[in-house]
């Protein structure tokens, strides 16, 4: 059974950093691309950043280019997302998603966790 | 960057009706559609892909249909848990990007 498991959501000051991890089990997690998607309180769905299989790939929404890193460790199944520069409107539940075998569409969804920038 | 447009934004309609959600893209996405649902409180869950293909474990009720800039997601006869919130996404062109989303109601 596919599980993704995310964690390390908070309350953090604007201008702070975060660091969310994804632990994936059930699949073989260095043969999949991997996502970041996130939604802010009572708002739709935002794609945030994607990384290849191997790592060597990353993709960036223009909204968090040059402060969010994703970032992947294959030897222990986990999916990252380092957060600097945090400002108000980044406070949002964030997903992570598996990518399908073909890399055509998101498959599998994470249960989300939560960041709230506030002072 | 290529906008999701979904109507409607809101729709109230009974158990046992039949639920038609529209969602028009800016520009051809070809067949790169996907149709998410989330229940309040939840993760967003696969429905379908490709524009047309329903998920694993994805009632036959739920269908999609459309390619280019027109797609429409049909649910033909409601049930009680399918009150939700549904999104369209494309991945033909960076970046990714979903509709706003469309909410099916209990009348």
């Amino acid at each position: 059974e596919v599980q993704l498991l995310e964690s390390g959501g908070g309350l953090v000051q604007p201008g702070g950093s975060l660091r969310l991890s994804c632990a994936a089990s059930g699949f073989p997690f260095s043969s999949y691309v991997m996502s970041w998607v996130r939604q802010a309180p009572g708002k739709g769905l935002e794609w945030v950043s994607t990384i290849s299989d191997s790592g060597g790939r990353t993709y960036y929404a223009d909204s968090v280019k040059g402060r969010f890193t994703i970032s992947r460790d294959n030897s222990k199944n986990t999916l990252y997302l380092q957060m600097n520069s945090l400002r108000a409107e980044d406070t949002a539940v964030y997903y992570c998603a598996k990518d399908s075998p073909t890399a055509r569409h998101f498959d599998y969804w994470g249960q989300g966790t939560l960041v709230t920038v506030s002072s | 960057e290529i906008v999701l447009t979904q109507s409607p934004a809101t729709m109230s309609l009974s158990p046992g009706e039949r639920a038609t959600l529209s969602c028009r893209a800016s520009q051809s996405v070809s067949s790169y559609l996907t149709w998410h649902q989330q229940k309040p409180g939840q993760a967003p869950r696969l429905l379908i892909y490709d524009a047309s293909n329903r998920a694993t474990g994805i009632p036959a009720r739920f269908s999609g249909s459309g390619s280019g800039t027109d797609f429409t997601l049909t649910i033909s006869s409601l049930e009680p848990e399918d009150f939700a919130v549904y999104y369209c996404q494309q991945r033909s062109n960076w970046p990714w990007t979903f509709g706003q989303g469309t909410k099916v109601e209990i009348k």
